[in-house]
C-alpha cells in the first residue's frame, strides 16, 4: 500500500542533531496529520494542517517544527530533541468538508530513537 | 477520567471463538467513532467506523451505545490473524481522540 509514506523508516540522532521527517500522501487528500506514539499511550496529535494551513498544535515543543509546502507533502523538522521524544511518529491524511467522512489514514511511521 | 479509554487487555482468546471489548468516551457530543486495527511495530489501520445503527462487515460487528457512551466491537470466529491491537478513535471538537488500545492474543 502506498496511500501515505514516510522516510525515514528508522532514525537514530543525538540531542544536537537537525533532521526532517518526510511525509507523502496520494491519496487527493487536504488535511495532514502529525502525531506521536509513545508504547501503551494514545496516540498524540501534535499538528493538523487543512487545506495547507496549521489548524491545530497541541501545545507541542517548539523542538518539533512542521512544514506544509502543498496539500500532497507534510515535513517535522526536528532539532535539539531530548531522549523521551524518542517513539514512532505516524503522518496521517483525510479529506474534509461537507459529507466527508474525513476517516483518517496513516503512514508507516517513523521510528526516532533520541541518544 | 480520561476522554477515551479502553481496557488494554491483553485477551487471549481460542482461535474460533467469540470476543468483543468496549471503548467509552466522555464528551457526549463526539460525531463520530472508529475501530482501527495496528499490528505490531506497524501503522493503525481502519477496521470499520461505527455509525449510530451499528454495522457489520463479516465476522466483525460494531456497535454504538450514546446512552453509556460506549462503541463495542465484535469479532466471530476469531482466526490467529486477528491478533493484533485494536484502537477505537472518537471525534470530538474536530480532533480524533484515540484510545490507548486493546491487545488481542489469539491462540491455536
Amino acid at each position: 500500500e502506498t496511500g501515505v509514506t514516510q522516510t525515514p523508516r528508522h532514525l537514530v540522532m543525538g540531542m544536537t542533531n537537525k533532521k526532517s521527517l518526510k511525509c507523502e500522501q496520494h491519496l487527493g487528500h487536504n488535511a495532514m496529520y502529525w502525531y506521536k506514539q509513545s508504547a501503551k499511550k494514545p496516540l498524540e496529535l501534535m499538528f493538523v494542517y487543512s487545506l495547507e494551513e496549521r489548524v491545530e498544535n497541541n501545545s507541542v515543543p517548539s523542538r518539533f517544527s512542521p512544514e506544509c509546502p502543498n496539500s500532497s507533502h507534510l515535513f517535522l523538522h526536528l532539532h535539539t530533541l531530548q531522549p523521551e521524544d524518542s517513539a514512532l511518529y505516524l503522518c496521517a491524511s483525510s479529506p474534509i468538508g461537507p459529507g466527508a467522512q474525513e476517516t483518517q489514514y496513516f503512514g508507516p511511521g517513523t521510528r526516532l530513537l533520541v541518544l | 477520567r480520561k476522554e477515551v479509554e479502553q481496557d488494554p487487555g491483553p485477551f487471549n482468546v481460542p482461535e474460533g471463538a467469540t470476543v468483543a471489548f468496549n471503548c467509552t468516551y466522555s464528551n457526549s457530543a463526539s460525531q463520530s467513532f472508529f475501530w482501527y486495527r495496528q499490528d505490531c511495530r506497524k501503522e493503525p489501520k481502519l477496521l470499520m467506523s461505527v455509525y449510530s445503527s451499528g454495522n457489520e462487515d463479516g465476522r466483525f460487528t460494531a456497535q454504538l451505545n450514546r446512552a453509556s457512551q460506549y462503541i463495542s466491537l465484535l469479532i466471530r470466529d476469531s482466526k490467529l490473524s486477528d491478533s493484533a491491537t485494536y484502537l477505537c478513535a472518537v471525534r470530538s471538537n474536530y480532533q480524533l481522540i484515540w484510545g490507548a488500545g486493546t491487545k488481542l492474543i489469539i491462540k491455536p
